[in-house]
């Protein structure tokens, strides 16, 4: 089975202490493994797909990498407006359509 | 270009009540999906669509139904309200080429 960890579930932080949040995973088969932002009372918002371990993508602030376990999100000096739940999802190879979402990371960036 | 549009944003409904959430999309995609979201549960996949013409079950169908009308549009039909389905709805869609998805605005749903 299908299976997207994250952690930590909450994560306090001052304006510029930067930080990363974790996404383990277990499939067979990574088709690819994607990290939303979603901010209360919307729908999620696509920031990355990353398709192979050792793979980076980078979005202002936000750095996502990729090992054969796990993915991190990267938050280097962040802001207020940073503050979001972060979601990790992943696509198996043999879940057809489907992605497995994992419990995501509400991220608080106090000025 | 508006992506992915969904209605109502807000319902209220009593046990036993129908009614039909509606998701359309402007991005020519094939496939389409609606989700469940619930605090500690994540997001659970209900049905999804791969194409016009075809729909499948995900993690939690029971209680629903959809249909996918055109490219464009997938309905989620409750036919028969329960309390446990009080929640937030999305609807999200997908190019062929990539397998990420993109989310429409939600339809927070209560049930008394």
């Amino acid at each position: 089975e299908d299976q997207v960890t994250q952690s930590p579930e909450a994560l306090r932080l001052q304006e510029g202490e930067s930080s990363s949040l974790n996404c383990s995973y277990t499939v067979s088969g990574l088709r690819g493994l994607f990290w939303y932002r979603q901010d209360p009372g919307k729908g999620p918002e696509f920031l990355f797909t990353l398709y192979s371990a050792g793979e980076e993508k980078e979005k202002e602030r936000l750095k996502a990498t990729l090992t054969k376990k796990e993915s991190f999100l990267h938050i280097t000096a962040p802001k207020p407006e940073d503050s979001a739940t972060y979601l990790c999802a992943v696509q198996a190879a043999n879940a057809g359509n489907m992605l497995t979402f994992g419990g995501g990371t509400r991220l608080m960036v106090k000025p | 270009n508006a992506g992915v549009t969904q209605t109502p944003k807000f319902q209220v409904l009593k046990t036993g009540q129908s009614m039909t959430l509606q998701c359309a999309q402007d991005m020519n995609h094939n496939s389409m999906y609606w989700y469940r979201q619930d605090p500690g549960m994540g997001l659970r996949l209900i049905y999804y669509s791969a194409s016009e013409g075809t729909t499948d079950k995900g993690e939690v169908p029971n209680g629903y139904n959809v249909s996918r009308l055109n490219k464009r549009e997938f309905s989620l039909r409750l036919e028969s309200a329960a309390p446990s389905q009080t929640s937030v709805y999305f609807c999200a869609s997908r190019w062929d080429r990539g397998y990420e998805q993109y989310f429409g605005p939600g339809t927070r749903l209560t049930v008394t």
